[in-house]
């Protein structure tokens, strides 16, 4: 399995909900990252956990909530959106110098 | 500040030519990778490159690192449709993996058939 999976696609979310965003690899990678690209932008890092610990914070408003369970997943929950967090949300994941396996994506929207 | 700029931001060419995309910075990068990205897609890496002057080639695209690790080019020849993409260069500013990636601003190249 070569591959990072994410969940959902795509999500449309109020600015009074919760929700979260699922990422999994079974690569046996060390790092786990959260990228967040708007439209015709590159991505922005946004959070980075090596060995499942937070290593990581590019000072991301509180309610985005990073949470890494095991070594395998990556979870990022929602609360209290903004419209302006509406973005492409793409998690990947690394082994040391190797190279950055990116997945599909999250499309949300906050309205 | 960004600190990754990449030149041009837009390039729309025939099939069959040539081309060059710069990434240049004022900062010194322990590697830096290249990646394309498609619509609806993540980005996937294409090349990275760790010693200052090397010369990478992958099938039509070849890559280079500036002597002093602060500048990149990625030059395609023979352009084809299958080339249409975002792409983005990436610095690594750390000295121990890719844990400060810091994207550039990208080049949307668009192949005309």
């Amino acid at each position: 399995d070569t591959e990072v999976t994410q969940t959902p696609k795509h999500l449309v979310m109020g600015m009074t909900n919760k929700k979260s965003l699922k990422c999994e690899q079974h690569m046996g990678h060390r790092a786990m990252y959260w990228y967040k690209q708007k439209a015709k932008k590159p991505p922005e890092l946004m959070f980075v956990y090596s060995y499942e610990k937070l290593s990581i914070n590019e000072s991301v408003p509180s309610r985005f909530s990073p949470e890494c369970p095991n070594s395998s997943l990556l979870n990022l929950h929602l609360h209290a959106l903004q419209p302006e967090d509406s973005a492409l949300y793409l998690c990947a994941s690394s082994q040391d110098m190797g190279q950055l396996i990116f997945g599909s994506g999250t499309r949300l929207t906050v309205v | 500040t960004q600190l990754l700029e990449q030149s041009p931001q837009f390039l729309s060419i025939q099939e069959g030519e040539n081309l060059t995309v710069y990434c240049n910075s004022s900062s010194v990068f322990s590697s830096l990778q290249w990646y394309r990205q498609e619509p609806g897609e993540g980005p996937v890496l294409l090349v990275t490159v760790v010693t200052g002057g090397e010369v990478k080639k992958l099938k039509r695209l070849t890559f280079q690192f500036g002597d002093a690790r602060k500048d990149s080019s990625l030059h395609i020849t023979a352009a084809q449709p299958g080339d249409t993409g975002l792409y983005l260069c990436a610095g690594d500013r750390s000295n121990f993996g890719n844990e400060k990636l810091t994207f550039g601003t990208g080049t949307r190249l668009t192949i005309i058939p």
